[in-house]
């Protein structure tokens, strides 16, 4: 069964510093990684996906880096501001998606 | 174009009484998943639909889960004699997995609350 962590499980930055949440996962026989944000009460918005071939995707700020033989991904959020405070989910997929608790990330203004 | 929706939005239920909840996906796509949110077992898995292939169900927790989708298209998630530990947020999700394109586009959830 593939299990995902998600390191921190919180972090609190002021606007304009750089993000980094990571995620390891047991199980490196994946098809490809997906980044997701939920805001409370809501469902999931998906903000990258990472093919298992790729070592890095690219969105605006946004940068995910996967290293699939160790079994981590990173997302990287430049220049924080406000609304990026959110829970922040990595999810491998092997034909479904295994989620980690998440890094809730509070970016004070 | 249209997301993935859900309905209904919220649904309280009595334990022991029957509920389904509907699940439309992104048209076109062929694949269509079902998880579960709750605060104590985070998000999971519980089944998933590729065309017409027979679905996967490994994820579901007891038999007293079932899910169709009908016409390659909507699909229902029943739970029938529902229990208090089945109170959670159930999400759908849809994908058109053909190529590279496997992203999971997620609907906004149903939240159960069985009293």
């Amino acid at each position: 069964k593939q299990e995902v962590t998600q390191i921190p499980a919180a972090l609190s930055v002021p606007e304009g510093e750089n993000l980094v949440l990571n995620c390891s996962f047991t199980d490196s026989a994946i098809y490809n990684l997906q980044w997701f944000r939920q805001d409370p009460g809501k469902g999931l918005t998906s903000l990258l996906l990472i093919q298992s071939s790729q070592r890095e995707q690219t969105s605006g700020r946004l940068n995910a880096s996967l290293d699939k033989s160790s079994g981590r991904s990173t997302l990287y959020i430049a220049a924080s501001q406000p609304g990026d405070s959110a829970t922040y989910l990595c999810a491998p997929w092997d034909y479904k998606l295994s989620f980690g608790a998440g890094t809730t990330v509070t970016v004070r203004a | 174009g249209a997301g993935v929706s859900q309905s209904p939005s919220n649904k309280v239920t009595e334990k022991g009484k029957d509920v389904e909840l509907r699940c439309d996906p992104i048209s076109g796509h062929t694949a269509l998943y079902w998880y579960r949110q709750s605060l104590g077992q985070g998000l999971e898995f519980l089944i998933y639909f590729q065309g017409n292939s027979a679905p996967d169900k490994s994820g579901l927790p007891s038999d007293r889960f079932s899910a169709e989708r009908t016409g390659g298209s909507v699909s229902t998630l029943t739970i029938q004699r529902t229990q208090q530990e089945d109170s959670a947020v159930y999400l759908c999700a849809s994908s058109l997995e053909t190529g590279t394109d496997y992203e999971q586009y997620f609907g906004p959830g149903t939240r159960l609350t069985v009293t």
